[in-house]
């Protein structure tokens, strides 16, 4: 079980750029959201999905996409990158439940990316 | 909208000492978990503790417990005997207890950095 794998670790950015963070599990998890980092700052959601086909915006989506073709996988998308985008960047997974198991959620390494 | 505050960006401890954590929280609802998640200077977010609203007994996972106080809404976590590889930030994060995709949020603090000396 690799768990949940994010891809790449690192990556600068010229602003306007556009790049695809990678996200993907093997839990079978139905829940995936994205999370933002930036210090002083806690983590914040940017994006979530219920299942393959639906997704929904969390408290700061602007400026990024996800889309949701297989339960595996999760990529978030920078469309035009700005310097407000430097941030560390975090995808979680977990069952769809209110209760357990689904209460946990399980974090992959992070994307660290700058935009310069 | 639920909040999480976690009122010290910094502590210390001396290893083999004991330090707590603390985590207030502001919801209307009755049903959620709490958790604290440690994050290491490999950014890994690892979670190291949670708690469930309705469960009165406070949860602990060997050298970690919690002090839940839920009228208080307070969420303080508890280290016993420190050691050099508990140093990390630490993250009080809250989630309904509901199903639906909007419940499944975490609500985080803006996390406790912890020292550990030696």
């Amino acid at each position: 079980n690799a768990g949940v794998t994010q891809t790449p670790k690192f990556q600068v950015l010229k602003t306007g750029q556009s790049m695809t963070l990678q996200c993907a599990q093997d839990m079978n998890h139905e829940y995936m959201s994205w999370y933002r980092q930036d210090p002083g700052m806690g983590l914040r959601l940017i994006h979530y999905s219920v299942g393959a086909g639906i997704t929904d915006q969390g408290e700061v989506p602007n400026g990024y996409n996800v889309s949701r073709s297989t339960t595996e996988d999760f990529p978030l998308r920078l469309l035009s990158a700005a310097p407000s985008q430097t941030s560390v960047y975090f995808c979680a997974s977990s069952y769809s439940s209110g209760g357990p198991p689904g209460e946990t959620q399980y974090f992959g390494p992070g994307t660290r990316l700058l935009v310069l | 909208a639920q909040t999480v505050t976690q009122s010290q960006p910094e502590m210390s401890v001396q290893e083999a000492e004991t330090v707590t954590l603390s985590c207030t929280y502001d919801t209307s609802e009755s049903d959620y978990y709490l958790f604290w998640y440690k994050q290491p200077p490999s950014r890994q977010m690892i979670l190291v503790i949670r708690q469930e609203a309705y469960k009165q007994q406070n949860a602990t996972e060997n050298r970690f417990s919690v002090n839940f106080q839920k009228a208080a809404k307070s969420f303080s976590l508890k280290i016993s005997d420190s050691q050099l590889g508990d140093a990390a930030m630490y993250f009080c994060a809250y989630r309904r207890a509901y199903s639906g995709g909007s419940n499944y949020k975490l609500t985080f603090g803006k996390g406790t950095l912890l020292t550990v000396n030696p």
